[in-house]
């Protein structure tokens, strides 16, 4: 049974950075048919996809995000992260990652997710 | 980039059916989608992804009660017999060279 977890601080500061690791159980994250991704919704907002990651590094970022956000991936712990910098209070949200599977050059659909965690940005 | 279009919310009473419709926009009118189901305070969920000539593979454990289909730009996600845990937020997704796009979300009230 694939299963994702999501960990990290709940509670960053304005100006610094988010960082949570997302450890996968039940999968390789080596696999070649998967990519691996963050998503995130802001309180009562629907979701915003962040950003995601193959297991060789080759990533794709949201182009409204991308000079804050960084997905890197260890295979040796089956683990991927995400860290997003100079955070602002829009930056609040419930942070999922997921699997996406790949079926051609480019990631497809997201068919198993994180439960979640909360980050709350605020001084 | 794809853009997706929703309807905010949608009723239906319990033991009856309910469609949603995600509407691609004319550029990207052939693209295959994902439906994702979100109860309230809890993850979302993969139901299915439905591809432009309307056939859809679902994720594992979905019921037979879901069902998805096509038609132009528009693709659904079809309920039958409504239950009470049906209720929550539907989402589609989509994606072009890496890219991800959700729609805005349709909040389903079992009545």
């Amino acid at each position: 049974q694939l299963q994702l977890q999501e960990s990290g601080p709940g509670l960053v500061k304005p100006s610094e950075t988010l960082s949570l690791t997302c450890s996968v159980s039940g999968a390789s994250i080596s696999d070649a048919n998967y990519h691996w991704g963050y998503i995130r919704q802001p309180p009562g907002k629907g979701l915003e996809w962040v950003g995601n990651i193959y297991y060789t590094g080759s990533m794709f970022y949201n182009p409204s995000l991308k000079r804050r956000v960084t997905i890197s991936v260890d295979t040796s712990k089956n683990q991927f992260s995400v860290e997003l910098s100079s955070v602002t209070a829009a930056d609040t949200a419930v942070y999922y990652c997921a699997r996406q599977v790949l079926t051609g050059h480019y990631p497809d659909e997201f068919d198993y997710w994180g439960q979640g965690i909360l980050v709350t940005v605020s001084s | 980039q794809p853009v997706l279009t929703q309807s905010p919310s949608a009723s239906a009473s319990l033991g009856a059916s309910v469609r949603f419709t995600c509407t691609l926009n004319s550029e990207h009118s052939t693209y295959a989608i994902a439906w994702h189901q979100q109860q309230s305070q809890r993850g979302p969920r993969f139901l299915m992804k439905v591809n432009s000539d309307g056939s859809h593979n679902k994720g594992d454990g979905i019921p037979d009660r879901f069902s998805g289909s096509s038609s132009g730009a528009e693709r659904y996600l079809a309920i039958s017999s409504l239950q009470s845990e049906d209720e929550g937020e539907y989402y589609c997704q989509t994606w072009d060279s890496g890219v991800q796009v959700f729609g805005g979300g349709t909040r389903l009230t079992v009545l």
